[in-house]
């Protein structure tokens, strides 16, 4: 089976600063990565996924995250971050082939002027 | 854009009352799921289906059943409600494998 660890549950961070939301997987078998966002009062929304190839992947809003294999972990980052950034993140991982997500509790990005 | 349409956005119930939350889509997928979302626990698998009239259980499947008679809608069923059951639910559905999730905005269910 799979499991995820997002290592912080709240990042505060002010705007126009670069961010990272940390996430590690456990997994013995190859795996698909993503990363979704939820906005206030709202569903999830795919920012980016990871399934094979190049490590490094670009997603929306200016959004990426690095695939490394050695370290299990898939750490969203983004440069310079905006008030509309302040949202919860969640991490998930699948075992490669398989549909079914395992997502971890999710990180609470909250950004400030 | 695909669009995942979950009937009700909020509910309340009473213990011991059957419970159903309807979830449709509207692109042709094959896959869709039903997730719970607790604070501190993040979305937790209850069941899912990758085609008509297939379910499997997920994570935790107690104390719910699901239905699929038509690809484009997934119904969750509560059979006798319970407190502990109060939570978000959110449905979802993919084209296939890899492709991502589209969530619908989640049903947040309060049972008393």
């Amino acid at each position: 089976a799979q499991s995820v660890t997002q290592l912080d549950s709240q990042v505060p961070v002010f705007e126009e600063a670069p961010v990272e939301l940390r996430c590690n997987y456990s997994s013995s078998v190859s795996v698909y990565l993503f990363w979704y966002v939820q906005y206030p009062n709202q569903g999830l929304q795919l920012l980016l996924k990871y399934l094979s190839g190049s490590t490094l992947v670009k997603g929306i809003n200016g959004f990426e995250a690095e695939f490394n294999k050695s370290q299990t972990s898939f750490h969203l980052r983004k440069p310079s971050v905006h008030i509309s950034d302040t949202a919860e993140y969640f991490c998930a991982v699948s075992r490669s082939g398989y549909s079914t997500l395992t997502f971890g509790k999710g990180t609470m990005l909250l950004v400030s002027p | 854009d695909v669009k995942v349409t979950q009937s009700s956005r909020y509910l309340v119930k009473r213990t011991g009352e059957k419970v159903f939350l309807e979830c449709v889509q509207d692109m042709d997928h094959e896959n869709m799921f039903w997730y719970r979302q607790d604070p501190g626990l993040g979305l937790r698998l209850i069941y899912f289906s990758y085609d008509v009239k297939m379910k499997e259980k997920g994570d935790i499947p107690e104390g719910y059943s699901v239905s699929r008679e038509k690809k484009e809608r997934f119904s969750l069923i509560l059979e006798s409600a319970s407190t502990n059951q109060t939570s978000m639910y959110l449905c979802a559905s993919e084209t296939g494998t890899g492709y991502g999730y589209t969530f619908g905005s989640g049903t947040r269910l309060t049972v008393v």
